[in-house]
């Protein structure tokens, strides 16, 4: 059974403040690793992808990745109020095209 | 360049009856994954297709539920005799291609079963 889990929060952060979103995954053979934003009762979007061990930034967002922790993670710099939203996080394995939802962390950024 | 369409949005329906969703993929994207979101828990994986092959079907119930991609036409998920159990969001994705692209995914399907 492969699994991702998240902290389903929820997680309360102040305007301007760095969140740090964590999920862990259980399949050691996962490839591809994924954040994707969904606000209520929207469609998720995908916000990072990372596939290699490390940090990769974009804009605001930075996603780490640790493999041999089984580890990925989501940091949300200068937090904004319309960053509010539920956080997935979604891993690939080696080989299909299907990916495993964590069940989401629910971000709230307080003005 | 249109995203992923499903439709209804919105889709009531009596237990036993049937349910129909639809999904076209973006333009130029061959594989369409179907998705359900049960309230207040994750997306689970429920079938991947290509045009007129089913490649995965391994998160779909056993019973009442099929999915089909036809060579001409959206990717329709059918639902046979709903229970209330089956009221959820389902949402379809497309991709051009294989891993390890993200997807898009449409706006959903809510379905509500009275």
């Amino acid at each position: 059974q492969k699994e991702v889990e998240q902290n389903s929060g929820p997680l309360s952060v102040p305007e301007g403040a760095i969140a740090s979103l964590n999920c862990t995954y259980s399949d050691r053979g996962s490839q591809s690793f994924f954040w994707y934003r969904q606000y209520s009762g929207k469609s998720p979007e995908l916000i990072m992808s990372i596939y290699s061990n490390g940090d990769k930034e974009d804009g605001r967002f930075t996603a780490q990745l640790n493999k041999a922790s089984q580890y990925v993670s989501l940091l949300i710099r200068d937090s904004q109020p319309s960053d509010s939203a539920t956080y997935l996080c979604a891993v690939s394995p080696d080989t299909g095209n299907q990916f495993y939802f964590g069940t989401g962390t629910s971000l709230t950024v307080i003005p | 360049n249109a995203g992923v369409m499903q439709n209804p949005r919105h889709l009531v329906r009596r237990r036993g009856q049937e349910a129909r969703l639809r999904c076209s993929p973006m333009k130029g994207h061959s594989h369409v994954y179907w998705y359900r979101q049960l309230p207040e828990e994750g997306l689970k994986f429920m079938v991947y297709l290509q045009k007129e092959n089913i490649i995965d079907e391994s998160g779909m119930p056993k019973e009442r539920f099929s999915a089909e991609f036809p060579k001409e036409g959206p990717s329709i998920l059918r639902i046979q005799q709903v229970v209330r159990g089956d009221s959820a969001a389902y949402f379809c994705a497309s991709s051009p291609g294989q891993d390890p692209y993200g997807y898009t995914f449409g706006s959903g399907t809510r379905l509500t079963v009275v």
